[in-house]
């Protein structure tokens, strides 16, 4: 069965650090970019990160650049985040999503997503 | 970096069809064909239905479709079921390595 497993989530002071992981299993990670989707209280998802398969290129949201790292490590199947000055505004729970992979041609979609695992800035 | 403009809710009775609407502009939905939709039922993850556009992943019902005309996308659910009542999620390419979802619309079945 092909499923991602988030850990890593807690409660932080503004100004904290957490390092999320994503478990991947039933599938080749290093098949697929992967990324990073966090959706707050009654809100809808908004995208945060992503990484080429290799883990050589990165991209960020402008929310979050500067203060947070993504990366991975195919060899563990396991993808991380790492969150750096977090504010209270970044609270959400953080999706560990994978990218659909098309054969025949480039696409932006997400195909699998994780549980996630809640974050919570907060005084 | 805006999120997608879509309607706050819509409903329908069941076999009708509602159409959910998804407005960009020229920088995200407009020039792109990676617009994708999402159903999330309360609790759990957002799922994809629709990718590219008009694309459906094998085990999604062909009574959910997509298209886009100009800035705006549109998903229409067909023979509409109670099991379709959700949260219903766009998504696009904005450039730049960018994924922008919309807002969010509930789907009531009356």
């Amino acid at each position: 069965e092909v499923q991602l497993v988030e850990s890593g989530g807690g409660s932080v002071q503004p100004g904290g650090s957490l390092r999320l992981s994503c478990a991947a299993s039933g599938f080749t990670l290093s098949g697929h970019w992967m990324h990073w989707v966090r959706q707050g209280p009654g809100k809808g998802p908004v995208w945060v990160s992503r990484v080429n398969k290799d883990g050589s290129a990165t991209n960020y949201a402008d929310s979050v650049k500067g203060r947070f790292t993504i990366s991975r490590d195919n060899a563990k199947n396991t993808l991380y985040l790492e969150m750096n000055s977090l504010r209270a505004d970044d609270t959400a729970l953080y999706y560990c999503v994978r990218g659909l992979y098309l054969e025949e041609a480039s696409t932006l979609a997400f195909d699998v997503w994780g549980r996630g695992t809640r974050v919570t800035v907060s005084s | 970096q805006s999120a997608l403009t879509q309607p706050r809710s819509v409903s329908g009775s069941p076999g009708e069809s509602v159409t959910i609407s998804c407005t960009g502009t020229s920088s995200d939905v407009g020039p792109y064909n990676f617009v994708s939709w999402y159903q999330q039922s309360p609790g759990k993850a957002p799922k994809l239905i629709i990718y590219d556009i008009n694309q459906r992943p094998s085990e999604v019902p062909d009574r959910f479709s997509g298209s886009k005309s100009g800035n705006t996308a549109s998903l229409t659910i067909s023979d509409l079921q109670t099991e379709d009542e959700a949260a219903y999620y766009c998504c696009s390419y904005a450039g730049s390595a960018i994924a922008l979802f919309g807002g969010g619309t509930e789907v009531t079945v009356l």
